[in-house]
C-alpha cells in the first residue's frame, strides 16, 4: 500500500514556542491530506483537510490562527503549531488520500507525531 | 457523513475467528466502507475496504448485505499480535470521521 511518513516522531517543547510537523506521502502524489489528533484512550479526531495550493479547510472548534497548515506540494502537508502549551499535547496524525488500483480513494496514514509542551 | 456504531471492545483467544460488526444505517449511495487497524502510538492501518457483497484479501474478508446498513470485519485464526483498536468508516472519500472502535484483546 500507499507509505506515508511524519517527521518528528516525537517533540517536546517549551510552552510558547512554535513546532512544525511534516507529512510526505512517499510513493504517491496527494491533492489532499488530512491532519488529525488524537488523545490517550480516544478515538481520531480531524483537524483539518490540507489541499495542495490552496487554503486548509478547518473542522469546526479548530483554531486556524494556532495550527497553521502548508499544502506547498504534491507530497507535503506541514501543521505548525504555533504558540504552544501545554493542552496542545497530544498525537498528531496525517493522511494522504489517494486511489489505488483497484480502490476507491482511500486515505493511507503516517505514523503520527507526538507532542508534549511542557 | 454516516454514522458508525461498533462494539466498544471484544476478547478473543489465539486461533479464533473474530467477526466484528459495524452498524451504518444512514449509508449513502456513493459512500464505501473502509476498515483500519490501530495499535497504541501509532497511525491506522489500512485493512480492508469494499462497497457490497464480499471481500476479501490476505488479512481479512469484509462482508457487506444487500442493505449496505451494516459490515462485518473478519479475521481468521487471531493471534497476540491482532490485540488493537479496529475502526470502520463510511464514506465516499471526501473526509473521514472516526467514531469510538473496537477494542479488540487477543489472550492466549
Amino acid at each position: 500500500g500507499a507509505v506515508v511518513s511524519q517527521h518528528p516522531s516525537r517533540v517536546i517543547c517549551k510552552s510558547g514556542t512554535s513546532v512544525k510537523i511534516e507529512c510526505r506521502s512517499l510513493d504517491f502524489q496527494a491533492t489532499t491530506m488530512f491532519w488529525y489528533r488524537q488523545f490517550p484512550k480516544k478515538s481520531l479526531m480531524l483537524m483539518a483537510t490540507s489541499n495542495e495550493g490552496s487554503k486548509a479547510t478547518y473542522e469546526q472548534g479548530v483554531e486556524k490562527d494556532k495550527f497553521l497548515i502548508n499544502h506547498a506540494s504534491l507530497t507535503l502537508s506541514t501543521l505548525t503549531v504555533t504558540s504552544a502549551h501545554p493542552e496542545d499535547s497530544s498525537f498528531y496524525i496525517c493522511s494522504a488520500r489517494t486511489r489505488e488500483r483497484g480502490r476507491q480513494e482511500t486515505q493511507y496514514f503516517g505514523p503520527g507525531t507526538r507532542l508534549l509542551v511542557l | 457523513l454516516a454514522k458508525t456504531t461498533q462494539p466498544i471492545s471484544m476478547d478473543s483467544y489465539e486461533g479464533q475467528e473474530v467477526n466484528i460488526t459495524c452498524s451504518h444505517n444512514n449509508i449513502a449511495t456513493n459512500d464505501y466502507i473502509t476498515w483500519y487497524q490501530q495499535f497504541p502510538s501509532q497511525g491506522p492501518r489500512f485493512i480492508i475496504q469494499g462497497y457490497k457483497t464480499k471481500v476479501t484479501n490476505e488479512v481479512a474478508s469484509l462482508f457487506i448485505p444487500a442493505d449496505r446498513k451494516s459490515s462485518t470485519l473478519s479475521l481468521p485464526r487471531v493471534s497476540l499480535s491482532d490485540t488493537a483498536v479496529y475502526y470502520c468508516l463510511v464514506g465516499d472519500g471526501r473526509k473521514l470521521i472516526f467514531g469510538q472502535g473496537t477494542e479488540l484483546s487477543v489472550k492466549p
